[in-house]
């Protein structure tokens, strides 16, 4: 299993600019998660979906688009970048329910100039 | 928001446990407590969590009060790659993290 899987691991985008960063799990995970975390902060929820086709807002979903097609993927979309944007992006996911752990990727650090 | 309150920061000699404490006085009755760890800047490494029993397992022990408000999480036998940021979490709808504790294991 390689668990959950984030590309790229780091990025640079000129403000304006737009990527998607990707995340795909192999663990037939039904909830899936998208966080930032700027520096000394804690996370914060951007999307999650519990299952394909659904999707819902966190936290702090300005900026940001998400798409649910299957199961194993769950891309977030930055369309204009901002400064405000630059943090390092965290994908999670989880069995159905909440008696399990969420088993998160390596990051994706953004920085937007 | 968080619905967790944790000191900002704690010190732990190594070799000995390391007792993290965790305040939800507004916790319901059907959420769990759940501990996350997170090292430099990886992802966070789910530990344990629990609901009204105390937990245990090959990472640490989860203490929860018999009214629920509280919490620690122990460490038994602490070593410097216990060095990380924890994170207490009550699960509503989904894992809020708050700001967390930064445990610091010295030699």
């Amino acid at each position: 299993n390689a668990g959950v899987t984030q590309t790229p691991k780091f990025r640079i985008l000129k403000i304006g600019q737009s990527m998607t960063l990707q995340c795909t799990q192999d663990m037939n995970h039904n909830y899936m998660y998208w966080y930032r975390q700027d520096p000394g902060m804690g996370l914060k929820l951007i999307y999650y979906s519990v299952g394909a086709g659904i999707t819902d807002k966190g936290e702090v979903p300005n900026g940001y688009n998400v798409s649910r097609s299957t199961t194993e993927d769950f891309p977030l979309r930055l369309e204009l970048a901002a400064p405000s944007q630059t943090s390092v992006y965290f994908c999670a996911s989880t069995a159905t329910g909440f008696n399990y752990g969420y088993t998160f990727g390596s990051g994706t650090r953004l920085t937007v100039v | 928001d968080a619905k967790t309150t944790q000191p900002t920061s704690m010190d732990c000699a190594e070799g000995r446990a390391a007792n993290l404490p965790c305040n939800h006085s507004t916790i319901s009755g059907n959420e769990y407590v759940y501990w996350y760890r997170q090292i430099h800047s990886q992802g966070p490494q789910y530990i344990i969590h629990g609901l009204k029993n105390n937990e245990t397992n090959e990472m640490a022990s989860l203490i929860i009060t018999e009214d629920r408000k509280s919490s620690t999480l122990i460490l038994p036998h602490a070593t410097l790659r216990d060095t990380a940021v924890y994170y207490c979490i009550v699960v509503d709808n989904d894992m809020r993290f708050g700001a967390g504790t930064r445990l610091t294991v010295k030699p």
